[in-house]
């Protein structure tokens, strides 16, 4: 059983579209997050969300809009995509309880190419 | 959270221990170091995380100085499996999903055959 999973894992679409990535952990974690990894290999955070709740949003433009029916699913949805959106998108859960130091367990990415 | 400062990169030969070099001095009490590696774009994954006593799991052991203001990760034997980025994150733990790990650049390690 694959704990964290995401759809699609290869994502190839033109600009001006609108996509979801799909993410659901299977670990009954209470916190999911969204990161990103660029051409340069940095990984950024996006969001995290506790059992449905935004909790952190760093920055992200307001086309990126997470959305969690449930806390075992955190999806995320791009509108008008755009050629910088190009990028790897992993997500993340953890048990984040307060003085938890358990590690986060990532899924296997999505590759989003915009051309 | 504290900076950490990491080699770019490094080599080790296969069957050899690896030891990654890790400085975080501006560390604070309340902060845990985590490791974490991702293989050729793959998601990253946890190794192993520790506080102020050395600790030992089955990837790997995490040393980590006195003064806490460095750390060592070491992979003891070695293999191509093994060929990396790995990340030296310092962590303090907070409320219900208000923290975040935020990533370097990292070592990339290359295992010689």
């Amino acid at each position: 059983d694959t704990a964290v999973s995401q759809t699609p894992k290869y994502l190839v679409t033109q600009m001006g579209n609108d996509k979801s990535i799909k993410c659901e952990q299977n670990l009954g974690h209470d916190t999911m997050y969204w990161y990103k990894q660029d051409s340069k290999k940095f990984l950024k955070i996006m969001f995290s969300y506790n059992n449905k709740e935004l909790i952190i949003n760093e920055t992200v433009p307001n086309r990126f809009s997470p959305k969690s029916p449930d806390k075992a699913h955190l999806n995320l949805h791009i509108n008008s995509l755009e050629l910088g959106d190009s990028a790897v998108y992993f997500c993340a859960s953890s048990p984040a309880q307060r003085g938890s130091p358990y590690g986060y367990t990532f899924g296997s990415g999505t590759r989003l190419t915009v051309v | 959270d504290a900076k950490t400062t990491q080699p770019t990169s490094m080599d080790c030969a296969e069957g050899r221990a690896a030891n990654l070099p890790c400085n975080h001095s501006t560390i604070s009490g309340n902060e845990y170091v985590y490791w974490y590696r991702q293989i050729h774009s793959q998601g990253p994954q946890y190794i192993i995380h520790g506080l102020k006593n050395n600790e030992t799991n089955e990837m790997a052991s995490l040393i980590i100085t006195e003064d806490r203001k460095s750390s060592t990760l070491i992979l003891p034997h070695a293999t191509l499996r093994d060929t990396a980025v790995y990340y030296c994150i310092v962590r303090v733990l907070e409320d219900f999903g208000n923290e975040k790990l935020t990533f370097g650049t990292g070592t990339r390690l290359t295992i010689i055959p």
